[in-house]
């Protein structure tokens, strides 16, 4: 599979709660980046990984939200403290050259 | 302020119509512009890429045009299929940035 894998498709939590995602780039590609989409509106822009190094964060990701790039392949979306708020749809992406979406996590906070 | 705005927001067809879908942008320089077709609930798909210096590609029923001098773009589906619903979204790559700038979508309903 050469596509961007993220896991899981869908995640429905209690307020409250903390929760992680994971995307897994195509091999080759070094940069990933996490977006955040709600209903009718194009994907916002998280945060952005060279290699495993966090190069920038959007002030939408407060601090209750926390990105890793171990060893710069796989990267994790961690979010504490769940709120109402922070359902969306998480999609991450990677690019060497072209810019490659993986299929989301829908997160449905109760 | 989006730097990309999609029109119209949404749109219905009948099945084997033909549609066309515009993109205004604001960002420059930049250094290609992409469409994207997202269904529901999964991520985009690019449709095609075209550089500042391109004026149209093609990707079988779908065909973008792109107007730099203008700033504008647009999308043509011809003999438009039910699996065609979906949103399209226009995104444009600024130079010598990585971030993308996302147009908020076009959202296509084919109907029998």
């Amino acid at each position: 599979d050469t596509g961007v894998s993220q896991d899981p498709r869908h995640k429905i939590t209690k307020r409250g709660q903390n929760v992680t995602f994971r995307c897994d780039p195509i091999s080759e590609h070094n940069r990933l980046y996490w977006y955040r989409q709600t209903l009718g509106q194009g994907p916002e822009f998280l945060t952005y990984f060279q290699n495993e190094a966090q190069l920038e964060k959007s002030r939408l990701l407060s601090d209750r939200f926390s990105a890793e790039r171990p060893k710069g392949s796989f990267s994790t979306l961690e979010i504490q403290r769940t709120e109402q708020g922070d359902s969306a749809m998480y999609l991450c992406a990677s690019s060497l050259l072209g810019y490659t979406f993986g299929s989301g996590t829908r997160l449905t906070v109760v | 302020k989006n730097q990309v705005e999609q029109s119209p927001q949404s749109l219905i067809i009948l099945e084997g119509k033909n549609c066309t879908l515009q993109c205004n942008y604001t960002v420059s320089p930049f250094s290609n512009l992409r469409w994207y077709k997202q269904d529901t609930g999964r991520g985009p798909v690019s449709l095609t890429i075209m550089t500042f210096s391109e004026n149209t590609k093609s990707n079988g029923r779908y065909t973008a045009t792109l107007d730099a001098d203008t700033k504008q773009s647009s999308l043509h589906i011809t003999a438009s299929q039910l699996s065609d619903s979906a949103s399209y979204i226009c995104v444009v790559s600024p130079f010598n940035d990585y971030k993308l700038s996302f147009g908020a979508g076009t959202t296509v309903t084919v109907r029998a």
